[in-house]
């Protein structure tokens, strides 16, 4: 059975770096064709994809969000981090890791998710 | 505003057939990269209903179905339930943005 579960703080404050780590069962990120991507979901419930790495560690960000996003896997704990830098208000949302199949380009399983509050 | 231009909301009645479309452009669904599909309940996070236009993970029931054309897509629910009422969002990935990006979502609502 495929899981993943994102665990990180709920309250950050402005300016300050996010980082949320997500755990993998299942399945292993060094498998041909797999990555794990984050999606964050606005209060607004829009879908944002934020940034994705691979099997391969080739790793990919929204164009967006650059310069403040940051991707790392460790395969043998079988998580994938995310760091996001200087926190804003409008960053708050529900945020999401998900498998992804490379041959589909699709996040197949997703996590229950973690939702962040940005405020002082 | 969401790079995929989906309907902010349907409605059906039970047993009656719905469609969602999902509208791009020529860097993504016009440049024959795959749409999926994901349905979302209150306070759950996205399942995959749809894959590569018209793929259906093990356990979706037949009653989902997609296709696309041309830059568009779409999503059909034959014999609607009540437990279909959700909200529905189309996804693909688009060149000129160098990214995966996801429609504004639909919520779909059983009369």
């Amino acid at each position: 059975q495929i899981t993943l579960k994102e665990s990180g703080p709920t309250l950050v404050k402005p300016t300050q770096t996010l980082t949320v780590t997500c755990t993998l069962s299942g399945f292993s990120l060094s498998t041909s064709g797999v990555g794990v991507g984050w999606i964050r979901q606005t209060p607004g419930k829009a879908l944002e994809w934020l940034a994705l790495i691979y099997w391969s560690d080739e790793k990919r960000y929204s164009p967006s969000l650059k310069t403040r996003l940051t991707i790392t896997k460790d395969t043998s704990k079988n998580q994938v981090v995310l760091t996001m830098t200087n926190m804003d208000p409008a960053d708050r949302g529900t945020y999401y890791c998900a498998q992804f199949w490379g041959s589909y380009s699709v996040f197949a399983y997703w996590g229950q998710g973690t939702l962040v509050t940005v405020s002082s | 505003q969401s790079v995929l231009t989906q309907p902010p909301s349907v409605s059906g009645a039970p047993g009656q057939r719905v469609t969602i479309s999902c509208t791009g452009s020529s860097s993504n669904i016009g440049a024959t990269y795959d749409v999926h599909w994901y349905q979302q309940f209150p306070g759950t996070a996205p399942k995959l209903l749809i894959y590569g236009n018209n793929n259906r993970p093990s356990g979706v029931p037949a009653r989902f179905s997609g296709s696309k054309s041309g830059t568009s897509a779409s999503l059909a629910i034959t014999g609607l339930q009540a437990e279909d009422e959700a909200d529905y969002y189309c996804q693909s990935y688009d060149s000129s943005l160098s990214g995966w990006v996801f429609g504004g979502g639909t919520k779909l609502t059983v009369l």
